[in-house]
């Protein structure tokens, strides 16, 4: 069965420091991978899937299969960063996604 | 933007009753999902449905659960006799037939007492 970890519940940064959220999978097959984020009393969000290597508010992350990770990457945090965020991974087709147990990340002034 | 809508925001129930929760999809979508999420722990999948039929369910997803979608718009969740550990955010996501990612509506937050 598949498995997403973010070994971190709470990251607390300051504003303008380097973030990363860690994100470890376990699958056996080709996984699709994806972070989401939620502000406060807001839905899940979309912030970045794998397949299409892009940087979304200044966020990428890179898939490395080798040591089945994909963490989620920002240079420079920013106030507004404050958030919980979930990495999942899906299976393709109509199969759900297996989501991990979130991090909350906070970025102090 | 498009986005995915659900009703109501806070449903309130007494335990044994039934509760339907609603959910519009994104338009075009084909592919549709229902997910829980109890308090402090993490999103759980529950269900997917495309072409009109149950495509994976989860070991949640017991007899107590069914999904309907009963016209061209709605995409409905129901629990027929709540039990108290059924008290959770419910979101409903929909997806696209050429793209991966999932879209998630604001959930339905269900109290049973």
């Amino acid at each position: 069965a598949q498995r997403v970890t973010q070994p971190e519940k709470l990251l607390s940064v300051f504003k303008g420091a380097p973030v990363e959220l860690k994100c470890n999978y376990s699958y056996s097959g080709s996984p699709e991978l994806f972070w989401y984020v939620q502000y406060s009393r807001q839905r899940l969000q979309l912030l970045l899937r794998h397949i299409s290597r892009e940087s979304i508010k200044g966020f990428t992350a890179d898939l490395n299969k080798g040591e089945t990770s994909f963490h989620l990457k920002k240079p420079f945090a920013q106030e507004e960063d404050s958030a919980m965020y979930y990495c999942a991974l899906g299976r393709g087709g109509a199969d759900g996604l297996t989501f991990g147990k979130g991090t909350h990340l906070i970025i102090q002034p | 933007e498009p986005e995915v809508t659900q009703t109501p925001s806070h449903q309130v129930t007494q335990m044994g009753q039934e509760v339907i929760l609603r959910c519009v999809p994104i338009s075009n979508h084909l592919y549709f999902y229902w997910y829980r999420q109890i308090l402090g722990q993490k999103v759980e999948f529950l269900v997917s449905f495309y072409n009109n039929e149950i495509s994976e369910k989860s070991e949640i997803f017991d007899d107590q659960f069914s999904v309907e979608r009963p016209d061209g718009s709605n995409f409905t969740l129901k629990i027929r006799s709540t039990k108290l550990e059924d008290s959770a955010m419910y979101f409903c996501a929909s997806r696209g037939v050429s793209r991966y990612e999932q879209y998630f509506g604001p959930g339905t937050r269900l109290t049973v007492t």
